[in-house]
């Protein structure tokens, strides 16, 4: 019954192995977030698409890489991690793209690189 | 890069205490704010969103007031009870959401 979730919850690598964070929502939204939740707890929106478009595309290094296959997924690929990497992510959906629209977050992924 | 403050970072109270804190952004080209509470090993979950200038929202004991003008948000909570502690953070959108770093409330039986 988990309205948005994630997979894996911890994930620990190496560094330069390539690796993917799945995010999938049974809310039937449209619209579909990651964030990085950096070293000082601020939550910073990476990217969002909306009905499998990307519509929010960050300052992010180009080794992360979106993919919606669908409207209710969202996964993230990255490229040779680095220790840099190293934070929680967060998966989020809203019903549509509008300012108003309620997120509703998933329980993040902990990724630690070594 | 958009500056989000939430002031303070952390606060201590005894059960029973009102107790409120701040969120301040700037005020130019803002959509609505959203507030949430964030309990240790949860996901963030939604408070309140507020748009116009002088909103007011409350649920329960929790409330939020919104000035557009200036720039800030307050969240209050009459007679904190321990099942409050939680960080709560607040999220203007300005075309896209921006959060703040979160006030971390600790509520002491």
């Amino acid at each position: 019954d988990t309205a948005v979730s994630q997979t894996p919850k911890y994930l620990v690598t190496q560094m330069g192995n390539d690796k993917s964070i799945k995010c999938e929502q049974n809310l039937g939204h449209d619209t579909m977030y990651w964030y990085k939740q950096d070293s000082k707890k601020f939550l910073k929106i990476m990217f969002s698409y909306n009905n499998k478009e990307l519509i929010i595309n960050e300052t992010v290094p180009n080794r992360f890489s979106p993919k919606s296959p669908d409207k209710a997924h969202l996964n993230l690929h990255i490229n040779s991690l680095e220790l840099g990497d190293s934070a929680v992510y967060f998966c989020a959906s809203s019903q549509d793209r509008g300012p108003q629209e309620t997120q509703y977050f998933g329980p993040g992924t902990r990724l630690l690189v070594l | 890069i958009l500056n989000v403050e939430q002031s303070p970072q952390s606060l201590h109270v005894q059960e029973g205490d009102s107790t409120n804190f701040t969120c301040s952004f700037p005020s130019s080209n803002f959509y609505a704010l959203h507030w949430y509470r964030w309990e240790t090993a949860k996901s963030p979950e939604a408070l309140f969103v507020m748009t116009l200038n002088g909103d007011e929202k409350k649920k329960g004991r929790i409330s939020a007031t919104l000035n557009t003008k200036e720039g800030y948000s307050y969240l209050y909570i009459k007679g904190s009870q321990p099942e409050d502690s939680a960080t709560y953070l607040c999220a203007p959108n300005f075309n896209k959401f921006y959060f703040g770093s979160g006030t971390k409330l600790n509520v002491k039986p």
